[in-house]
C-alpha cells in the first residue's frame, strides 16, 4: 500500500518569496506522483505530474517539483509567489498507470500575505 | 467545456438518514470517481468506473454506502443509513484518459450528519 506525508500542515509566506512545501510517499514500486490545488470555493486542479524522466517537473502559474528518489520526496517549489497562490495543496501518488486510484497527503495550507 | 458538476452543494441530516449524491462528468470522460474527504484530510478513494462497470469499490462501506453509474455517464452514491463519521465532502471526479493522466474534480457535497 502506497501513502503521503505533507509535514506541514501550514505555511505562511510574503508576497514575492521563495515556497517549499514538502512532500514525502512510500510505496514499494514505481510512483507516479501528483501535486493538485484546491483554491478557494473551486475544485482540486492538477498542478503537475511525475511518471518518469527529468526528475524535475514544471507546472502551471511557475510551479515545479522535484522527484528525489532516494530521499522518497517530491517537493513543490515556486520561485516567487503570489497573493493568488493562497490554497491548499495536495500531493499524491499512483500505484501505477491506468488507474486513477490516488492516494493523497492531508494537505498544506498555503496563505500569503500581500 | 463543462466541468464536473455535484449536486447537492450541501446536506445536512440526522444520524439514520439516507441521502443521494449526483455526478455528470465530463462528457466524453468514460472513468469517473467519487472520493471522501474529511475535514483537514486528503480525498480518499471510495470506488471508481469505468464506463457502467465498478472497477474498484474496496473502500466503499458495503453495508450502508452504494454507487452506480447505470449508462455509463452520471452516477449516483448513496449512504443508506448515515453516521456522524460520514461527516465529509464527497468529492467526484472524472477523466478520459486511461494513462492516469488527469483527474477533472467537482465543487463536492459537504455532508454534515448530526
Amino acid at each position: 500500500a502506497q501513502s503521503v506525508t505533507q509535514p506541514d500542515a501550514r505555511v505562511t509566506v510574503s508576497e514575492g518569496a521563495s515556497l517549499q512545501l514538502r512532500c514525502k510517499y512510500s510505496y514499494s514500486g514505481t510512483p507516479y506522483l501528483f501535486w493538485y490545488v484546491q483554491y478557494p470555493r473551486q475544485g482540486l486542479q492538477l498542478l503537475l505530474k511525475y511518471y518518469s524522466g527529468d526528475p524535475v517537473v514544471q507546472g502551471v502559474n511557475g510551479f515545479e517539483a522535484e522527484f528525489i528518489k532516494s530521499n522518497s520526496s517530491f517537493h513543490l517549489r515556486k520561485a516567487s509567489v503570489h497573493w493568488s497562490d493562497s490554497a491548499v495543496y495536495f500531493c499524491a501518488v499512483s500505484a501505477g498507470a491506468n488507474t486513477g486510484k490516488l492516494t493523497f497527503g492531508h494537505g498544506t495550507i498555503l496563505r500569503v500575505h500581500p | 467545456e463543462a466541468g464536473v458538476t455535484q449536486s447537492p452543494r450541501y446536506a445536512v441530516l440526522q444520524e439514520g438518514q439516507a441521502v443521494s449524491f449526483w455526478c455528470d462528468p465530463i462528457s466524453g470522460h468514460d472513468t469517473l470517481y467519487w472520493y471522501q474527504q474529511p475535514r483537514d484530510q486528503g480525498p480518499q478513494l471510495l470506488v471508481y468506473f469505468r464506463d457502467e462497470a465498478v472497477i474498484d469499490n474496496s473502500q466503499l462501506p458495503s453495508d450502508r454506502f452504494s454507487a452506480v453509474r447505470p449508462k455509463g455517464t452520471n452516477s449516483t452514491l448513496k449512504i443508506q443509513s448515515a453516521k456522524q463519521g460520514d461527516t465529509a465532502t464527497y468529492l467526484c471526479a472524472s477523466s478520459w484518459d486511461r494513462s492516469n493522466e488527469r483527474l477533472f474534480f467537482g465543487h463536492g457535497t459537504k455532508l454534515s450528519v448530526l
